[in-house]
């Protein structure tokens, strides 16, 4: 186990619909990196926390917002949702120089 | 842009057999390349990774490669047992001003080791 947790496993949304998924990070870990990943591709970086500032953004559009607290545990929200939005949501917990250790996801289904 | 490529998407091997999956990156700032194990229902799952100023790593069954010139990684998996299973995915990665890494995901791997 990596010591990374996401809640929760598994949702089920409305398009239109706002959602907020949460991650809290390994000890000793001040980083936090969400990536969306599309059923049979790879993960895609959606954008960065490191020390409660976004540190790194891809492409995605702003209504992907995040947070990250002071324990460094990080939320990912995803307002107007849409279709498109159903993916495994993954978060990866790292420091300065270190591999980045995922957690088991959110699954969320939009429809 | 930022893109890596990889291949194969899918990959059988008989158990005991070799695999060999390779990668191919753009950005020529990307300086660490890790890849990751995903099994079904998971999250990635870190099994070996290499910086750029090595040009190859080994641990026990697995061992990965890098071409800086050629922009090319590979990951070699010998004597492949059952267990071996699942999708994996390489990454290139460049170092933010915070001394924390991007990744850049392949498209993934499906490796089946056939018993």
């Amino acid at each position: 186990e990596t010591g990374v947790t996401q809640s929760p496993t598994h949702l089920i949304k409305t398009r239109g619909q706002q959602v907020t998924l949460r991650c809290s990070s390994q000890s000793g870990h001040n980083t936090v990196s969400w990536y969306q990943q599309a059923l049979g591709q790879g993960p895609q970086f959606i954008f960065q926390y490191y020390r409660e500032e976004e540190n790194g953004r891809g492409n995605f559009p702003p209504r992907f917002s995040g947070l990250q607290f002071p324990n460094y545990s990080s939320e990912l929200n995803v307002n107007a949702l849409e279709l498109d939005d159903s993916a495994l949501y993954l978060c990866a917990s790292s420091s300065q120089n270190t591999e980045a250790f995922f957690g088991q996801g959110t699954r969320l289904t939009v429809v | 842009g930022e893109n890596v490529e990889q291949h194969p998407s899918t990959l059988s091997v008989q158990e005991g057999d070799s695999a060999v999956i390779k990668c191919t990156y753009s950005d020529s700032a990307s300086n660490y390349f890790p890849w990751y194990k995903q099994e079904l229902g998971k999250g990635p799952q870190l099994i070996i990774d290499i910086r750029s100023n090595v040009g190859e790593k080994k641990d026990q069954r697995i061992a990965v490669t890098l071409n800086k010139t050629a922009k090319h990684f590979s990951l070699h998996i010998t004597e492949t047992q059952p267990e071996d299973s699942a999708v994996y995915f390489c990454a290139a990665s460049r170092t933010l001003s915070s001394g924390t890494y991007k990744y850049i995901f392949g498209t993934g791997t499906r490796l089946k080791v056939l018993a």
